[in-house]
């Protein structure tokens, strides 16, 4: 079992939809938590980040995270095509890991206008 | 500032070939990564340098493989010999510390490799 599942999708949505993006994992050392943005032929970037529980909202966009059920969540609100992208979850576990993340397979999203 | 530079954009070998890609991470970064892409197994971390040293080579999948950091501006990663299975996009990350305790990896724009 991998330490992060992410449904591949690909998720089609109309314009103006609200888009829920979902990651689990397994370990419960994860503190810190990520939602990398990737447009086709680019690098990841980074789009929001939460430490520990809670909710973060940035814009159109929430990230969630329920420790207790290990289950992190991102939110699209009005979604536009120009939110077409694959979206990874990533996570780390210690303030001194030096940077490394896990990342989950990341979510192809696509917007129709 | 220029971001994570990654050379060459795209290379298509053959099977057998030496092949090195190039990376240079964002000045002041102290962490640096490679990574591979394909659809099959999304993003897999080969392996990452802190203050130009190894720390975590275990996703490095075989002895072809290598990496190098000569200094704080500058990273190699080796396939010798290639096969088409090393087929996908490699990208190289560094990092730097947020505000709040961790930190994130900011990206190059990656190399896709084709090994025929």
């Amino acid at each position: 079992q991998k330490e992060v599942e992410q449904d591949p999708g690909p998720l089609s949505v109309p314009e103006g939809a609200i888009v829920s993006l979902n990651c689990t994992y397994s370990n419960s050392a994860f503190q810190y938590f990520m939602w990398y943005r990737q447009y086709s032929r680019k690098g990841p970037e980074l789009l929001m980040y939460t430490y520990s529980s809670g909710n973060k909202e940035d814009g159109r966009f929430t990230a969630q995270v329920d420790k207790s059920s290990k289950y992190i969540s991102l939110f699209i609100r009005d979604s536009q095509p120009s939110d077409s992208a694959t979206y990874l979850c990533a996570m780390s576990s210690s303030y001194n890991q030096g940077g490394k993340l896990i990342f989950g397979q990341g979510t192809e999203l696509s917007v129709k206008p | 500032d220029a971001g994570v530079i990654q050379s060459p954009r795209h290379e298509v070998t053959e099977m057998g070939q030496e092949v090195t890609l190039r990376c240079k991470p964002i000045s002041g970064h102290n962490s640096l990564f490679w990574y591979r892409q394909t659809m099959m197994r999304g993003l897999e971390l080969l392996i990452y340098f802190n203050n130009n040293v190894p720390i975590d080579d275990s996703g490095m999948p075989e002895d072809r493989f290598s990496a190098k950091m000569p200094n704080a501006s500058f990273s190699t990663l080796k396939i010798q010999p290639s096969e088409p299975r090393d087929s996908a996009v490699y990208f190289c990350a560094s990092s730097d510390r947020l505000a709040g305790g961790t930190d994130t990896q900011y990206f190059g724009p990656g190399t896709r490799l084709t090994v025929l």
